[in-house]
């Protein structure tokens, strides 16, 4: 079966540091979607990547899609002690109806 | 707030119950999707309704069972409950019935406890 697998699964940086969480699949992914969790919070979408090689930048966020569309990751710069929580990545294979979430990457940020 | 609502927030139960999960999708959404979130783990995808139809199935177990009503609001059914049971359960809803690539909006979860 698919399966979406993102490393690291921690992350402890400096407030300041960079920060970049990869997620890699099993199968070709039709998309990769990003979420964000906060502590006690529920995931709430942050983006959508569909073309192969796509890159898209939310402020301080990068997102990928690798050009084999099967990895994907998120780069933040200059992180804030607002960026912490549980980073996921959620793809879908060619013609699936739902979609498979990785294992999350959990971001601290030390001030 | 997403828009998606959950009842109740926090659930305490024994082993053997059986109990019932609530979830309204924001207004316009016709999909409504499960998902279970044990400690430190992601998130599992249970189950899919459309429109009152089931849609697409994940790794729900035979004891856990969804419905969705002719308001669109989803009920999860869990029975036999078991300790391994213990976990955040999310719905989330969307517009339409792709779930591989509709933006998914998640309500604030329910925590289930079995004791």
């Amino acid at each position: 079966g698919q399966q979406v697998m993102q490393i690291p699964q921690y992350q402890h940086v400096q407030e300041g540091e960079d920060f970049t969480t990869y997620c890699n699949s099993s199968t070709t992914l039709s998309n990769i979607q990003w979420y964000k969790q906060r502590p006690g919070g529920h995931p709430v979408f942050l983006i959508q990547l569909v073309k192969s090689g796509e890159v898209k930048k939310q402020k301080r966020l990068t997102f990928q899609f690798g050009e084999a569309k099967k990895n994907s990751s998120l780069h933040i710069t200059a992180t804030q002690t607002t960026d912490v929580g549980t980073y996921f990545c959620a793809g879908s294979g060619t013609g699936a109806n739902n979609l498979f979430f990785g294992t999350g990457t959990r971001l601290t940020v030390i001030p | 707030d997403s828009g998606v609502t959950q009842t109740p927030k926090h659930l305490i139960t024994a082993t053997g119950q059986r109990v019932t999960l609530r979830c309204s999708p924001r207004s316009g959404d016709l999909s409504v999707y499960w998902y279970q979130q044990s400690l430190d783990q992601g998130l599992q995808f249970l189950i899919q309704y459309y429109n009152g139809e089931e849609r697409a199935k994940g790794n729900i177990l035979e004891r856990f069972s969804a419905q969705q009503f002719p308001d669109l609001h989803s009920e999860l059914n869990l029975s036999s409950l078991e300790l391994g049971d213990s976990a955040l359960y999310f719905c989330a809803s969307s517009v339409a019935h792709q779930g591989g690539t509709d933006t998914q909006y998640f309500g604030p979860g329910t925590r289930l406890t079995v004791l």
